[in-house]
């Protein structure tokens, strides 16, 4: 049974590029959340996605926004990248309409802004 | 707004004892307290506890909600080299807001 798995593993961008980020749930999960981990810090909610509708969205700037495809799939783009948004991008999915806090999360995909 | 506070931030011990790592929290709504591992990159899920003074076991791990209180411990015996890690502790609420608020995580070192 796959885990949640997510892609690139690193990403090395200059300040100003756009990034994309990929992620796939767990098998049997509909729902997938994006969270950001700064260096000594616990994750961040960026947003979440369900029926490939954003449900929720943490305090993050509309430079960031996501996508959800069909197959529950999910992106997270970032535009007109920061310094500050050098971090560790963890995905996480669930499933709606069981115990929907318990969050399984990918591997990470760790962004360098220049 | 949602918080989340552990204690304490880092700390070292010797193979074979034993810690216990604190999280206190404050939500609206509150439905699940999770604890989750983590040693290089993916968060690895512990526990997710929902019912006050039920206590969760697995291996020479366990952990218990105290939801008059709003707090959770995590108890590790008998500690090995693996255990070192960050140790994080989420809070999740009812209904639609169903994001998870993470505190700083607690890094713990096991040390031969």
């Amino acid at each position: 049974d796959a885990g949640v798995t997510q892609s690139p593993t690193h990403l090395i961008k200059t300040r100003g590029q756009q990034v994309t980020l990929r992620c796939s749930p767990k098998s049997g999960h509909d729902t997938v959340s994006w969270y950001q981990q700064a260096l000594g810090q616990g994750p961040q909610f960026i947003f979440q996605y369900y029926e490939e509708e954003e449900r929720q969205r943490g305090n993050f700037p509309d430079r960031f926004s996501g996508h959800q495809f069909p197959n529950y799939s999910s992106e997270l783009n970032v535009n007109a990248l920061l310094l500050g948004d050098s971090a560790l991008y963890l995905c996480a999915s669930s499933y709606l309409r069981g115990n929907y806090n318990e969050q399984f999360f990918g591997p990470g995909t760790r962004l360098t802004v220049l | 707004e949602d918080k989340v506070v552990q204690s304490p931030l880092s700390l070292v011990v010797h193979e074979g004892d034993t810690v216990t790592l604190n999280c206190s929290y404050e939500v609206t709504n509150f439905r699940s307290l999770l604890w989750y591992k983590q040693e290089k990159k993916a968060p690895t899920f512990l526990f997710m506890l929902t019912s006050s003074g039920i206590e969760k076991k697995s291996g020479r791990l366990s952990s218990i909600l105290d939801k008059k209180e709003l707090f959770s411990i995590l108890n590790i015996t008998a500690t090995q080299t693996g255990d070192s890690a960050v140790y994080l502790c989420a809070v999740g609420a009812i209904g639609a807001n169903s994001k998870l608020t993470f505190g700083k995580g607690i890094t713990l070192s096991v040390r031969p």
